[in-house]
Parts: structure tokens; sequence; C-alpha cells
């Protein structure tokens, strides 16, 4: 089974404005990681949180992980046509990688 | 140029047939996964591997077959048990020991005839 779920499955916004995507997972994690997926290709990484953080940044991207809930959220700040993707939560324990069903993100511009 | 390859990039098969798919690297990764991608899904995992000689079933096993005899090499077989294996299936690398990012290949789409 897969360990996450995404939340929206799809979110469809205007240019400059902020979205949001959350991730809850089943069980104890080592990290949790977020990618982007453009159709038909593979997946890029964004970013990684250890189970013993509970924010990090990295330009636009703010992730956030709440082990006592299971859950993770990705903002995008500012977000531009080109942010149009899918994203997909991943958990890691001990090298399983294990992904959710992904948010498809519609950035009109 | 570094990373992992995949190919074919597109490939049909047969009913009854076996076909595999190829995914080399070049990062001197020791762990490797193989995905299952279907139209608007999220990715499960079928295999990976840690270690050369070694590999662990995911969660999609049934139907498929894998070997890690070198490093670099981490093939995945389609059987004939597979009765849907229309999907989109990708490779990915990470470095191990928590090293945790995953490096993907390009992916493979295979379809039946």
């Amino acid at each position: 089974s897969q360990q996450g779920e995404e939340d929206p499955q799809a979110l469809s916004i205007q240019e400059g404005e902020n979205a949001t995507m959350n991730c809850s997972y089943k069980t104890s994690i080592n990290n949790l990681q977020w990618y982007r997926q453009n159709s038909g290709r593979g997946l890029v990484h964004l970013i990684l949180i250890r189970s013993n953080e509970r924010e990090k940044h990295s330009g636009r991207l703010r992730v956030t992980l709440d082990t006592s809930k299971k859950s993770s959220s990705l903002l995008i700040t500012a977000s531009r046509a080109a942010d149009t993707a899918s994203y997909f939560c991943a958990t890691d324990r001990y090298n399983d990688m294990r992904f959710g069903a992904g948010t498809r993100l519609t950035v009109k511009p | 140029d570094g990373g992992i390859t995949q190919s074919p990039k597109y490939l049909f098969r047969k009913e009854g047939q076996n076909v595999t798919l190829s995914c080399e690297q070049n990062l001197n990764h020791d762990a490797m996964y193989w995905y299952r991608q279907d139209p608007g899904q999220g990715l499960r995992l079928i295999y990976y591997s840690q270690i050369v000689n070694d590999f662990q079933k995911g969660d999609i096993a049934e139907g498929y077959s894998v070997s890690r005899e070198k490093k670099e090499s981490f093939p995945l077989t389609v059987t004939s048990a597979q009765k849907n294996p229309t999907a989109f299936y990708l490779c990915a690398t990470n470095a191990g020991q928590g090293m945790g990012k995953l490096f993907f290949g390009s992916g493979t789409q295979l379809s039946v005839l």
C-alpha cells in the first residue's frame, strides 16, 4: 500500500498566489521528501525534511513536518505558470521509499 | 554524462511474452528502485535493492522479477504472469545509508499489443 496520501488531489490557482499541498502518512519515518513531476517525465527532488526537523525552506518552497500527526505540508509561494506539475510526497524508512498519489497543480497565467 | 539511463523509452509486449526494462546508473549509488506509475496515479514500489546481490519486494512485486549482479545495473523483467503491465516504469537510485534523495531516470512506457 502507498505510504503517503496527498491532499488535495488537484489544485488550480492564479499566477502569483500561494499553493499549499498536504501529505499524511502511516508509519514512522527517517525523513520525508517532496518531488515534482512534469507530464510523462521522471521525478525531480525538491526538498527533504528529516524526522527531527519541523520546518525547512528552499527558495519559494516551505515544508513543515508534524511527526505526532504524521503529516507534512508543502507551500509554494508566488506561484508561476512554470510550477504547473504534479507534486508527490515520499516517505523514507531505512531506504524503503514510498510515494503518495500526488497533487496535480495548475497555475494559470 | 552522468545519471540514470532507462531503455527503451517505449516498449510493446505481446501476450504471454516476458520483456526486460533496462536501468543503468553511473552515480556509484548503492540503492536502486523500480516504481510503476499508472495514468493519473502515484508511484507504487515494485522492487528495491540496497546492495549488489540483494533485493526486496515492494508492494506490487507479483508478476515482476529483478536482478542486481552489478552495482550499476538493476534490470526489471515483466513476466507473462503480470496480466496488466501497461504503465510507465520509473527507475531511481540513491546513495543509501539514509542519504534519502532519489534520482530518477526518464522512464519506460510499456504497452500491450
